[in-house]
């Protein structure tokens, strides 16, 4: 049984440029949370998605959105990309609300 | 907000010694408490987590944790450790009255000496 799947493993942009992160929950999972893992840091939580919508949001400016499809699969995105946006995406999945997590291995952003 | 500390950013330990990774976390409401290990290019695997009830949990590869209301701590502890245990390990808090999401600590590397 597929575990969460993230792409792509890495890339590489431009400061002001835009990036889409994708994410596949795993089987019978419909949430999905993102977290960014900056260098040497703990995971901070960027905002949950359930039934296509964004439930909760965590301390990070607009130019981070998200969006959930029907099948429960989902998207980061990061407009006017920062050097300091640089970090390891990481998406976790979930049933419903429940602590039964299950993380993927994550996106490495580097920005230049 | 929750916040989390721990206490060690690395640990360096000689193998089959015993082990303590320290976490305070900074609420006196009632919290859900979890222990992660990353290890190196992967995503967080969970080795257990504290609910409700007894208060000395035990999860996966021979790890337990304690929490202590009173001190706010929950440290993770292994009584003999193994090569294989170098990794990164992070404490996390979570509100069930706000949501799922999790607070995580800044991480304790934990290197086992041979």
């Amino acid at each position: 049984d597929a575990g969460v799947t993230q792409s792509p493993t890495h890339l590489i942009k431009t400061r002001g440029q835009q990036v889409t992160l994708r994410c596949s929950p795993k089987s019978g999972h419909d949430t999905v949370s993102w977290y960014q893992q900056a260098l040497g840091q703990g995971p901070q939580f960027i905002f949950q998605y359930y039934e296509e919508e964004e439930r909760q949001r965590g301390n990070f400016p607009d130019r981070f959105s998200g969006h959930q499809f029907p099948n429960y699969s989902s998207e980061l995105n990061v407009n006017a990309l920062l050097l300091g946006d640089s970090a390891l995406y990481l998406c976790a999945s979930s049933p419903g609300t429940s602590y039964g997590y299950t993380f993927g291995s994550g996106t490495r952003l580097t920005v230049v | 907000a929750q916040s989390v500390t721990q206490l060690d950013s690395q640990v360096p330990v000689f193998e089959e010694a015993p082990v303590e990774l320290r976490c305070n976390y900074s609420s006196s409401v009632s919290v859900y408490l979890f222990w992660y290990v990353q290890y190196p290019n992967q995503g967080l695997q969970l080795l257990l987590k504290y609910l409700s009830g007894s208060t000395l949990v035990k999860g996966i590869n021979g790890f337990e944790a304690e929490f202590n209301k009173s001190q706010t701590s929950f440290h993770l502890r292994k009584p003999s450790v193994h090569i294989s245990d170098t990794a990164e390990y992070f404490c996390a808090v979570s509100d069930p009255n706000t949501g799922n999401q999790f607070y995580f600590g800044t991480g304790t590397s934990l290197t086992v000496i041979p």
